[in-house]
């Protein structure tokens, strides 16, 4: 079983905002990174540290966090951010790194 | 622009090793703020992380596979491998390399290789 928890399913109206949660012990330490991978394709990183993303991604998405969870911002979702979006962090020991079950993301 | 690419062979049989390697171009495996990472992805299934290297050598490993992963290096080639033993059909992924920029308060698998399927079938 995953240390993060993310919720399976989301759904968001376009041009509306969503926010995509992952839950962990691990995140009171270590500040998680987010992916984006649509149907056949590798994933893509789209948010990692504190809330940095990487050159040519929108700044539509945007991370933070509180506690033991972090979140994933899309502000004004756009049809093309329909994907599966998953977390990454340490684990709670800091030696090991961890994936999320995933969350997918339906754009209305 | 830095690029990863795998490659093995796409079919194994039910209790050898699944052999992959990753090749690295377009920049050093040496670099010193990445370790170099493995995930695998079931069909139809989320993102497992397998195990990461560093270019000394200094490898971590999923405890769930541990007992059957081997990652290597080999700086001289800007390539690094995955072993592991005794596949079952569970193992049947797409595998995927990727790097992973690891600071003091920021990990991230930052460039992935396109992956590449392995079926554990007779």
């Amino acid at each position: 079983s995953s240390e993060l928890t993310q919720d399976p399913a989301v759904s968001v109206a376009l041009g509306q905002t969503v926010r995509i949660t992952c839950q962990g012990d691990s995140l009171r330490s270590y500040y998680a990174s987010w992916y984006q991978q649509k149907p056949g394709q590798a994933p893509v990183l789209v948010i990692y540290g504190k809330n940095n993303r990487p050159s040519g991604i929108p700044d539509r998405f945007s991370g933070s966090s509180s506690g033991n969870t972090a979140s994933l911002t899309i502000t004004g979702a756009q049809a093309e951010d329909e994907a599966d979006y998953y977390c990454n962090s340490r684990d709670s020991s800091g030696n090991l790194w961890v994936f999320g079950g995933g969350t997918k993301l339906t754009v209305l | 622009q830095l690029q990863l690419q795998e490659s093995g062979p796409g079919l194994v049989k039910p209790s050898e090793t699944l052999s992959l390697t990753c090749t690295v171009s377009g920049g050093s495996i040496s670099s010193s703020s990445y370790y170099w990472g493995w995930i695998r992805q079931p069909p139809g299934k989320g993102l497992e992380w397998i195990g990461s290297i560093y270019y000394s050598g200094s490898t971590y490993y999923n405890p769930s596979l541990k007992s059957r992963v081997t990652i290597s290096v080999d700086t001289s080639k800007n390539q690094f491998s995955l072993k592991l033993s005794s596949v079952t059909a569970a193992d049947t992924a797409v595998y995927y390399c990727a790097r992973v920029l690891v600071t003091t308060t920021i990990d991230a698998f930052d460039i992935w290789g396109q992956g590449t399927m392995v079926t554990v079938s007779s």
